[in-house]
């Protein structure tokens, strides 16, 4: 069974830092990362996905991918208070066709 | 594009009652999944449909839940009888053909579901 792990926070950072959400998973043989958003009360919608080792850019937001160490991260540049929600990472099955997510983790963006 | 469709978005139910969730994926979605998120946790996969027919069931308690995809469109999960435990959001996700590897999901407004 792939576990996939987050510390669930809170982390709270002032507005302007880097925001640094850490994801662990348990299956070597994973291939497709996702790095999902939900505000409170409303369901994930998708940020980021990242397939090869390395860092993946998209304006604020940076996936990075380390298959050797079973790690995924995400960067939150310049973070604003509307970037508080629940950071949800997700990893494919072994089928590859479902996704199995963590915990979530809390950011919380003060002004 | 039309986003993932579910109703209703809130329900309230007594405990042993039985209850009905719709779901009606974005055109084309060959792939419908129908996850439980309890309060604080991630999202949990009970179902997953390839067109008509059922991929992974594994981790739906199928003594009390079930669910379908007639016509490999829209889809339907119920639960008969209800727990408390089962006070949750139930999410449907689609996914184009070759499914989550390549693509990820996009997740409907999901359904709340209060058991007392």
């Amino acid at each position: 069974q792939k576990e996939v792990e987050q510390n669930s926070g809170p982390l709270s950072v002032p507005e302007g830092a880097i925001a640094s959400l850490n994801c662990t998973y348990s299956d070597r043989g994973s291939q497709s990362f996702f790095w999902y958003r939900q505000y409170s009360g409303k369901s994930p919608e998708l940020i980021m996905s990242i397939y090869s080792n390395g860092d993946k850019e998209d304006g604020r937001f940076t996936a990075q991918l380390n298959k050797a160490s079973q790690y995924v991260s995400l960067l939150i540049r310049d973070s604003q208070p509307s970037d508080s929600a629940t950071y949800l990472c997700a990893v494919n099955d072994q089928a590859g066709t479902a996704l199995i997510f963590g915990k979530g983790t809390t950011l919380s963006v003060s002004s | 594009e039309a986003g993932v469709a579910q109703s209703p978005r809130y329900k309230i139910i007594e405990k042993r009652q039985s209850v009905a969730f719709w779901c009606n994926p974005i055109s084309g979605h060959a792939t419908l999944y129908w996850y439980q998120q309890i309060l604080g946790q991630g999202p949990k996969l009970l179902i997953q449909f390839q067109n008509n027919g059922v991929v992974d069931d594994s981790q739906l308690p199928k003594d009390r839940f079930s669910a379908e995809r007639l016509k490999g469109v829209d889809s339907t999960l119920k639960i008969q009888p209800a727990k408390l435990e089962d006070s949750a959001v139930y999410l449907c996700a689609s996914s184009p053909g070759q499914g989550a590897y390549l693509y990820g999901y996009t997740f409907g407004s999901g359904t709340r579901l209060t058991v007392v």
